[in-house]
Parts: C-alpha cells; sequence; structure tokens
C-alpha cells in the first residue's frame, strides 16, 4: 500500500516565481492537510481539504497562498510570486473518511523541502 | 479553545534510562490523542493514539503513554531509551465534540539520548 506520496521532494525557486507542491493521498482518503514546518520548530496548520471543498483554510497567508483538491488528481498548495520568507518544509497529510472513533489519523507524506533564492 | 502543551522545548537521557516526554492539553470536551515522531529530514510517523479504553496505550518501538484526565496528561514514555530515538516529538489533541475533525499540534520536544 502506497503512503502519501509529495512531489517534488526538493524544489528550488527564485523570489516571485511559482512554486506548485503536488500530494497525493493514501488511496481511499478523502481528506487531506497542508502544513508548514520552519527549521528546528513545530508543525503550522494551512489548510484542511476535502475532495473539491475547502474546509478550514485558516492557516494559510491570505494572499499568494491557495490549494485545491480536485475530484480526480492530488492535492496542489500552490505558492505565487514566492519570496525567501516562504522557504520552509512543506509537509501534506491525509485520513480516511470520518466513520467513527480512531479516523482522526493523519498520514503524513515525506515532505517538499522549497528553497527561495 | 482547544491547546496542547509540551513544556520541554527539548529531552536529554542517557542510553538504557527511561525516558519521559510531556503534552498536557485543554479541550472542552472529550479528547483524541496522538503523538508522533519525526526523524531528520523525514515526515512525521504516527506512534500511538488514545481514543477510549484502557488509559495505557502501547505504540510502536516500545513507545507507551499514559492518558490522564484529571492531569489533562498524555505523557510519552520508554522503559529503556535507545540512540534511535532521538528525534523530534509531536503530541496532537482533538476534541472528540469538534465537528471540524483538526488535530491541535504541540510545538514539539527533542529528544536526545546520549551514547
Amino acid at each position: 500500500n502506497a503512503g502519501v506520496m509529495q512531489n517534488p521532494r526538493h524544489l528550488v525557486r527564485r523570489r516571485g516565481q511559482e512554486a506548485r507542491l503536488r500530494c497525493s493521498p493514501v488511496k481511499g482518503h478523502s481528506h487531506v492537510y497542508w502544513y508548514r514546518q520552519l527549521p528546528e520548530e513545530g508543525l503550522k496548520f494551512m489548510v484542511y481539504l476535502q475532495k473539491e471543498n475547502i474546509i478550514d483554510e485558516s492557516g494559510m497567508p491570505k494572499e499568494r497562498f491557495s490549494a485545491e483538491f480536485p475530484k480526480e488528481g492530488p492535492s496542489i498548495l500552490r505558492i505565487q510570486q514566492v519570496v525567501r520568507g516562504d522557504s520552509a518544509a512543506y509537509f501534506c497529510a491525509s485520513s480516511p473518511p470520518k466513520k467513527g472513533l480512531g479516523t482522526d489519523t493523519q498520514y503524513f507524506g515525506p515532505g517538499t523541502r522549497l528553497t527561495v533564492l | 479553545a482547544q491547546s496542547v502543551a509540551q513544556p520541554e522545548d527539548q529531552v536529554n537521557v542517557a542510553e538504557g534510562n527511561p525516558l519521559t516526554v510531556k503534552c498536557t492539553y485543554s479541550v472542552s470536551g472529550n479528547p483524541y490523542l496522538f503523538w508522533y515522531v519525526q526523524y531528520p529530514n523525514r515526515g512525521l510517523q504516527f506512534l500511538l493514539k488514545y481514543i477510549t479504553g484502557d488509559n495505557l496505550v502501547k505504540g510502536s518501538y516500545g513507545f507507551e503513554a499514559e492518558f490522564n484526565k484529571s492531569q489533562t496528561s498524555f505523557h510519552l514514555k520508554k522503559p529503556s531509551a535507545l540512540v534511535s530515538d532521538s528525534a523530534l516529538y509531536f503530541c496532537a489533541v482533538r476534541d472528540i465534540q469538534d465537528s471540524n475533525y483538526q488535530l491541535i499540534w504541540g510545538a514539539g520536544t527533542k529528544l536526545i539520548i546520549k551514547p
């Protein structure tokens, strides 16, 4: 069984370019979460999506950042006009449909390390 | 409001000694509680969770955690530490009554096991 897959694993962009981060959840999982982690720091929640819906984007910066989880295909986190402060590790997690106890466990991908030059 | 506190930024333990990584939480209802581990340059790995039932939960790699409702704690423990346990550990909580199904994360504790 494939776990959560993220690509690319490493992404280098120059200031002003766009970054697209992809996340393929565990097969059968319908919930996706995006987190950002700065070096030596904890996880910062960004956005929570279900198929075709954004459930909670309270952790997402209001400008330049957007996320989607289409009916078909991976979830995409898009950062427009990147700045050096966007350099971080971005993790995606997925969880199964909410059908009772124990369905909250989130399974994490290996992350995408974004470096903005 | 829900919250999680990991009061120690770093814990140092000698190999072979018991280890404890502390976590306290605050929710308005009953909690679901989780521990995850992150090795350098890797994603988070699920260790264990408390949903209901026995207060002592056993997880991967010999770790266990005890749910203490009166102290609102869920400390992670291991009887004998290994150097390979050195990593970043995160505690997370969800209020059962929260229909948003989101986890609230602690800031993480760096565990260093010295040979």
